[in-house]
């Protein structure tokens, strides 16, 4: 069974600029989540979507922070304008069951490393 | 404020010993609590969970204790291999289903 897939492996950019991330997650997986994992800290949720709906984006930063999810499939996540505190681990992961159910294990890819200079 | 916390950035531990990583918690909503394990260059990967209502779980060399009224959680690893060493991950479990990650405790095990 294929994992949860992400590109591009490393970006670095200018502060200011913009920056996309993508995610494939593991096929039938119906929960999408992307999360932000800052050097010497845990993964912090920033988007969850159930199938092509969000479920929660209370902790992403709206201003600048985007991410959407096309046919229920993959996503994207966007950061437009950049600035020198995103850069950070960016981490997407999927799980098979909705949200709510016991032990609803998530899936991890390997990440995005997002240095913005 | 940190709801998840591990007090220990990194253990080292003897080849075949046992490896015992803690977390605390604050909140007594959470009603499930896991454990993931993280390589370099990779994602964090599942290991072990528990549920609120037990105080036990093991899985091969691992084993999960819940201590509720500490509000602690333990990860004993035995006995403790080369491959065991990574990043562990504490993670807690809200009742509005978010999941909330301690910052890591970093295990060498040594030859």
């Amino acid at each position: 069974e294929a994992g949860v897939a992400q590109s591009p492996r490393y970006k670095i950019i200018e502060k200011r600029q913009s920056v996309a991330f993508w995610c494939n997650p593991i096929s039938g997986h119906a929960t999408l989540y992307w999360y932000q994992q800052i050097l010497g800290q845990g993964p912090k949720l920033l988007i969850q979507f159930q199938n092509n709906g969000v479920v929660d984006d209370s902790q992403l930063p709206k201003d600048r922070f985007s991410a959407e999810r096309l046919k229920g499939v993959d996503s994207t996540l966007k950061i437009q304008p950049a600035k020198l505190e995103d850069s950070a681990v960016y981490l997407c992961a999927s799980s098979l069951r909705p949200s709510g159910v016991a032990k609803n294990i998530q899936y991890f890819g390997a990440g995005t490393r997002l240095s913005v200079l | 404020d940190q709801q998840v916390k591990q007090n220990s950035p990194s253990l080292s531990v003897q080849e075949g010993r046992i490896s015992i990583l803690n977390c605390d918690y604050t909140n007594s909503m959470f009603d499930y609590f896991l454990w993931y394990k993280k390589y370099p260059a990779e994602g964090p990967t599942f290991l072990i969970s528990i549920s609120s209502i037990k105080d036990k779980n093991e899985d091969g060399r691992f084993t999960v204790f819940l201590n509720k009224s500490a509000k602690h959680l333990s990860l004993h690893i035995v006995p403790s291999q080369p491959g065991d060493s990574a990043v562990y991950f504490c993670a807690v479990r809200s009742r509005d289903d978010k999941i909330i990650f301690g910052k890591g405790t970093r295990l060498h095990i040594l030859p």
